[in-house]
């Protein structure tokens, strides 16, 4: 069965420090991945996808991920963190023909000043 | 502004009372999709639909019911037999392609007491 993982429930980095959210993934064809990221108390906002072609995408807000096959690995990274990133976020892999998304648990992400 | 709304916020009820969430969507979207969210465990599918008048159950829909009217609306039923009702709903749509990303709406609380 499809199922993703996000190893880190809670993150906190200082303010300007880089950052990387982990996420592995199960899933026997080649997969579709996104990431995206919800404020408290808000809905989720879309940061970046992959589905084919170069495995390093970049999204909005800075951020990036890179897909690494042999480690089923689908990380999101950015290099320098702003006090405004602070939020939880989600990797999700598209599921099936009907855009099913499979969730992690997600990553909380506190930036200390 | 196309988007897609949910009302109310938030909403209370009391144990025993049927209680129906609004989703409604502008953007042309054909597929939709209703989560619940509870801490610690990311998203949980409820129900989703590719079409008008058709729908599938997700992994969780025991205690849940939906219709399918219009394109534009998706209407999640929160029913007496759900045993643990109180969380945060959000509702989706999408193009229906694997290959695009879910755009969500802002979500509901419920609280049932």
């Amino acid at each position: 069965a499809q199922s993703v993982t996000q190893p880190d429930i809670h993150i906190t980095v200082s303010e300007g420090a880089s950052l990387e959210l982990r996420c592995n993934y199960s899933y026997g064809a080649t997969p579709y991945l996104f990431w995206y990221v919800q404020s408290p108390g808000q809905g989720l906002q879309l940061l970046l996808k992959y589905f084919s072609g170069d495995t390093l995408v970049q999204g909005i807000k800075g951020f990036e991920a890179e897909f690494k096959r042999s480690q089923s690995s689908f990380n999101l990274r950015k290099p320098s963190v702003h006090w405004s990133d602070a939020a939880e976020y989600f990797c999700a892999v598209g599921s099936g023909g009907y855009n099913k998304l499979i969730f992690g648990a997600g990553t909380r992400l506190a930036v200390h000043p | 502004d196309g988007g897609i709304t949910q009302s109310p916020k938030y909403l209370f009820r009391k144990e025993g009372q049927n209680v129906t969430l609004s989703c409604e969507q502008n953007l042309n979207h054909d597929a939709m999709y209703w989560y619940r969210q509870d801490p610690g465990q990311g998203l949980r599918l409820i129900y989703y639909s590719q079409i008008v008048n058709d729908f599938q159950k997700g992994d969780i829909a025991e205690g849940y019911s939906v219709s399918r009217e219009k394109k534009e609306s998706f209407p999640l039923t929160v029913t007496s037999a759900q045993k643990n009702p109180t969380a945060f709903y959000l509702c989706a749509s999408s193009i229906g392609d694997p290959t695009y990303e879910q755009y969500f709406g802002p979500g509901t609380r419920l609280t049932v007491t």
